[in-house]
């Protein structure tokens, strides 16, 4: 069966340092994978989604930038963050050329 | 781009009774339409899902109805119980995004 994974699981950073957030899921080949961001007690913000490895398309225009560097893997990452940064961060697995998206666990990232 | 709207924000009932949640959507395009139920903490958990091409679904007390002419579909929960309490989300994609509502949280009374 698949698994969704996402580390690290909670993250305090400070202002103006970098990210990256890793998902990987196992048990399936060429998925289509998602970035969402969950702001406390909102919807669903879809930043990024990805079809295959060095494919990115960008939904917002923001500090924030992805990469697919193995068919399985998924990096949210930022040079420089902001308090507006802060959130819940979800990765999300489909099947390719299908409609449902299964949720990683998340990462809950505070900026302070 | 596609547009999902999500009534109500929050809902109360008392154990038993039924919860209806609707969206609307902008994109007569998008032909896939899934619901998630969110418990605090957790991860969106999908709960149930239609297809364009089908009017209702049905999962024991889940049901999802879905009118295209109007772009809207409905979230139909019966015989509530407190473990349904959390928040729901519904969604429309066409192509390989997907839009959200904002959610509504469905308090259950016992």
């Amino acid at each position: 069966s698949q698994t969704i994974h996402q580390w690290p699981a909670t993250l305090v950073q400070p202002v103006g340092s970098p990210l990256s957030l890793e998902c990987t899921v196992e048990g399936t080949s060429n998925p289509n994978l998602y970035w969402y961001r969950q702001a406390a007690g909102r919807g669903l913000q879809l930043l990024f989604y990805s079809v295959g490895i060095g494919q990115i398309s960008s939904e917002v225009p923001q500090n924030l930038s992805a990469s697919r560097p193995q068919d399985r893997q998924f990096i949210l990452s930022s040079k420089k963050l902001l308090l507006s940064d802060s959130g819940f961060y979800l990765c999300a697995w489909g099947t390719s050329g299908g409609s449902r998206q299964y949720f990683g666990p998340g990462t809950r990232l505070t900026v302070t | 781009g596609e547009n999902v709207e999500q009534h109500p924000s929050t809902l109360s009932v008392q154990e038993g009774d039924s919860a209806v949640i609707k969206c609307t959507y902008s994109d007569s395009a998008s032909n896939y339409f899934p619901w998630y139920k969110q418990e605090l903490g957790k991860r969106p958990q999908l709960i149930i899902d239609i297809r364009s091409n089908v009017g209702e679904k049905k999962d024991q007390r889940i049901a999802v109805t879905l009118n295209k002419t109007a772009k809207h579909f409905s979230l139909h929960i019966t015989e509530t119980q407190p473990e349904d309490s959390a928040v729901y989300f519904c969604a429309a994609k066409g192509g390989n995004d997907m839009r959200f509502g904002a959610g509504t949280r469905l308090t259950v009374k016992p």
